[in-house]
């Protein structure tokens, strides 16, 4: 079953921050994300397992709950290369990893 | 070091032609994938092998049809494809598959097909 990404798309100024979520009706075990630029490779970021975790490097970061069954990836002090379009993928017990319908960020000067 | 090569990059075709997509990795992965993505879309699951055997067919036409000749090489030969075939078709690996215990897959740069 398909995550639900939000929002679809935003527009933020060089410096800004954003916050992209993803949310699944049934229980995680895992959730990846990902960013592909235009006419590229979807690029790995980070992969967060359940138990609640946090994660980060640079100023992406990303949390996990378990609980709530959503994850929400956060970019601080945006920069023009972090456009792109950003996915979240979520793996369930027994099953492949599913595409969430993807968040269209673009960062202007 | 995580690439994953893809060849060719743009492929144009016509609906009686048959081509082969080809992705490489050398990366030591065991488990290799092909996705489709349209436009503004998502990537969208096509097939898995693991090991070097066929584990996942997403319930695809079989005017696609997968190869893995070896651990290394994935193949996707093409025939009698309709024009809502174009797409953008990414190749992945990852370390070893198993259902439920998804890891982390590292995608080449895909083979953007125009069908006519």
């Amino acid at each position: 079953q398909q995550p639900v990404q939000s929002p679809q798309a935003v527009i933020l100024r060089e410096g800004e921050d954003a916050v992209i979520n993803c949310s699944s009706s049934k229980a995680l075990y895992s959730v990846h994300w990902y960013r592909q630029k235009h006419g590229e490779a979807p690029v790995f970021l980070m992969i967060l397992l359940k138990g609640g975790e946090q994660k980060g490097h640079d100023k992406i970061s990303a949390s996990f709950n378990e609980k709530k069954q959503q994850s929400s990836l956060y970019l601080t002090a945006s920069q023009l290369s972090y456009s792109g379009t950003y996915f979240c993928g979520t793996v369930h017990a027994g099953n492949m990893l599913t595409f969430g319908g993807g968040t269209r960020l673009m960062v202007k000067p | 070091d995580t690439e994953v090569t893809q060849t060719p990059k743009h492929l144009v075709m016509g609906m009686t032609n048959k081509k082969s997509l080809k992705c490489e990795q050398h990366m030591g992965h065991r488990a290799m994938y092909w996705y489709k993505q349209k436009a503004k879309k998502p990537p969208e699951l096509m097939f898995v092998y693991s090991y070097e055997k066929l584990s996942i067919n997403e319930s695809v036409p079989s005017r696609f049809s997968p190869e893995c000749p070896n651990s290394s090489l994935l193949n996707l030969h093409l025939h009698a494809l309709q024009p809502e075939d174009s797409a953008l078709y990414l190749c992945a690996s990852s370390q070893d598959f198993k259902r439920g215990v998804q890891e982390t897959q590292y995608f080449g740069p895909g083979t953007r097909l125009l069908v006519l």
